[in-house]
């Protein structure tokens, strides 16, 4: 089944304590991103790859890092978390940037809390 | 600025009648536009995409969304509401100058069903 898979479902952590979020997709999709989602502000685009080794922020990047050193792979680090980030969080793929390719598939959601 | 304005934040609606949610985007082209839906603790479904040719777009679950250039509008609409069409819905867009195809969400409406 075509998906993308993030581990945990839900964490409870406290500040300081380093974390990562594991995202996965059995798409062979070339672009993948993080986002956040917070209420009253819909998703916001934490991080974004468009391929192997290559990475860029989105709109809210701070506090968070990526990296791709596998294609299907796109895990996000939470260096030292902070209340201000727990959020729900998704990962999303897609097949390429360009034309009907820009339609993104979602994970489950990570909700995450930092106390 | 660019934007995705979703001027409802919550609605409530009868289970059997007729459900219309408004999407409004601020962009200097029109963008390749999207309706997500989430179902609660679920992550989020495309429900419909367009990208050119006919304004009026057919999605899945019975949705349907119409493309109004004049107004910069891309409304939701469904003319029997299940209950199980209680969830939150996110218009989205990709900016056509994006080449990164980076989704941005408006803020979401709330669709509350009742019998």
């Amino acid at each position: 089944e075509a998906q993308v898979t993030q581990n945990p479902r839900y964490l409870i952590t406290v500040t300081g304590k380093k974390l990562t979020v594991t995202c996965s997709q059995n798409m062979n999709h070339e672009y993948m991103s993080w986002y956040r989602q917070d209420p009253g502000l819909g998703l916001r685009q934490i991080y974004y790859s468009m391929n192997v080794e290559v990475t860029d922020k989105g709109d809210v990047p701070e506090g968070y890092k990526v990296s791709r050193k596998e294609k299907r792979n796109f895990p996000l680090i939470l260096e030292s978390p902070s209340p201000n980030q727990t959020s729900l969080y998704f990962c999303a793929s897609s097949l390429s940037n360009s034309g009907s390719s820009h339609e993104q598939f979602f994970g489950p959601g990570t909700r995450l809390t930092v106390l | 600025a660019q934007s995705v304005t979703q001027p409802d934040i919550h609605i409530t609606v009868s289970e059997g009648a007729s459900l219309e949610l408004r999407c409004n985007y601020s962009y200097g082209a029109t963008p390749y536009l999207f309706w997500y839906v989430q179902s609660p603790g679920q992550g989020l479904q495309l429900l419909l995409k367009y990208f050119s040719g006919d304004t009026l777009v057919q999605g899945i679950k019975g949705f349907e969304a119409e493309f109004k250039r004049s107004q910069s509008s891309f409304n939701l609409r469904k003319p029997s509401v299940h209950w199980s069409d209680a969830a939150e819905y996110f218009c989205a867009v990709v900016p056509i100058t994006d080449s990164w195809g980076k989704l941005q969400f408006g803020a979401g409406t709330q669709v509350v069903v009742t019998p």
